[in-house]
C-alpha cells in the first residue's frame, strides 16, 4: 500500500516571500500521479498542481511549482510571492495509474499561515 | 458549469441512528469517490463508484455503504452511528480516461454524532 507523509504540520511565511512544503511518499509502482490540494477554511479541496511520474519536468502553475525527485520519492511544493489568500491546509496526494480508479491517498496536511 | 454538490452541509445525529449523505457530481463525471476527514485520522478513502458499481473500497466497516444512480449521483449511508463517525465527509467526482486524473471536490457534509 502507498503512504504519503507530510512532516511539517505547520508552516509560516511572510507575505510576498517564498515557502516550500515537503512531501514524501512510499510506493513500489513506477507510474503514478502526485497532487497538491489546498483546503481553505471553506473546506473545499482545490487542486493546486499535479505531476505525472513519467514526466521528468517539474510542474508549474503560476506562483506554484514542485520539485519532484522520483528516486528520492519526494514531492515538495514551492509557493512564490506568498499572498494572504494562500493561507490554508495543504495536502499532498498520490494516485496510482495502475489502479482502474480515482482513489487518492493523502498525507496528513500542512497548515500554512501567511503573515502580513 | 456547476461544481460538485453535497447535501446536507451540516447534520447532527444521535448514536445508533443512521444517516444518508448525497453527492451530485459535475455533469459528465461518472466517477464519484467518498472520503472521511477527521483531525485524528486525516483524509481517508471510503469508496469509489463508477457506472453504478463500486470500483474501489477503503478500510472501513460494513456500516459504511454507498451507491450510485444512473445519473451518476451518489449516496453514502452510515448505519448504527458511533461518536467516532463525527467527521467531514467529502465527495469528489472525476472524468474517466487515461489522462483525466483530476478529482473535483464538493464542500463536504459536516456530520456530528452526539
Amino acid at each position: 500500500a502507498q503512504t504519503v507523509t507530510q512532516s511539517q504540520p505547520e508552516m509560516s511565511v511572510q507575505e510576498a516571500e517564498t515557502v516550500t512544503l515537503s512531501c514524501t511518499y512510499d510506493t513500489s509502482e513506477s507510474d503514478y500521479y502526485l497532487f497538491w490540494y489546498k483546503q481553505p477554511p471553506s473546506r473545499q479541496m482545490i487542486l493546486v498542481i499535479r505531476q505525472e511520474a513519467y514526466k521528468q519536468q517539474n510542474a508549474t502553475e503560476n506562483r506554484f511549482s514542485v520539485n519532484f525527485q522520483k528516486a528520492a520519492k519526494s514531492f515538495s511544493l514551492k509557493i512564490s510571492d506568498s499572498q494572504l489568500g494562500d493561507a490554508a491546509m495543504y495536502f499532498c496526494a498520490y494516485r496510482s495509474s495502475n489502479n482502474a480508479g480515482n482513489m487518492l491517498t493523502f498525507g496528513g496536511g500542512t497548515r500554512l499561515m501567511v503573515k502580513p | 458549469k456547476a461544481g460538485v454538490t453535497q447535501t446536507p452541509r451540516y447534520l447532527i445525529k444521535t448514536r445508533g441512528q443512521q444517516v444518508t449523505l448525497s453527492c451530485s457530481p459535475i455533469s459528465g463525471h461518472r466517477s464519484v469517490s467518498w472520503y472521511q476527514q477527521t483531525p485524528g485520522q486525516g483524509l481517508q478513502f471510503l469508496f469509489e463508484y463508477f457506472s453504478e458499481t463500486q470500483r474501489n473500497k477503503g478500510n472501513f466497516p460494513g456500516r459504511f455503504s454507498g451507491r450510485q444512480f444512473s445519473n451518476s449521483r451518489s449516496e453514502m449511508n452510515v448505519s448504527t452511528l458511533e461518536l467516532g463517525d463525527s467527521a467531514l465527509y467529502l465527495c469528489a467526482s472525476s472524468l474517466v480516461g487515461p489522462t483525466n486524473t483530476e478529482a473535483f471536490f464538493g464542500q463536504g457534509t459536516r456530520l456530528t454524532v452526539v
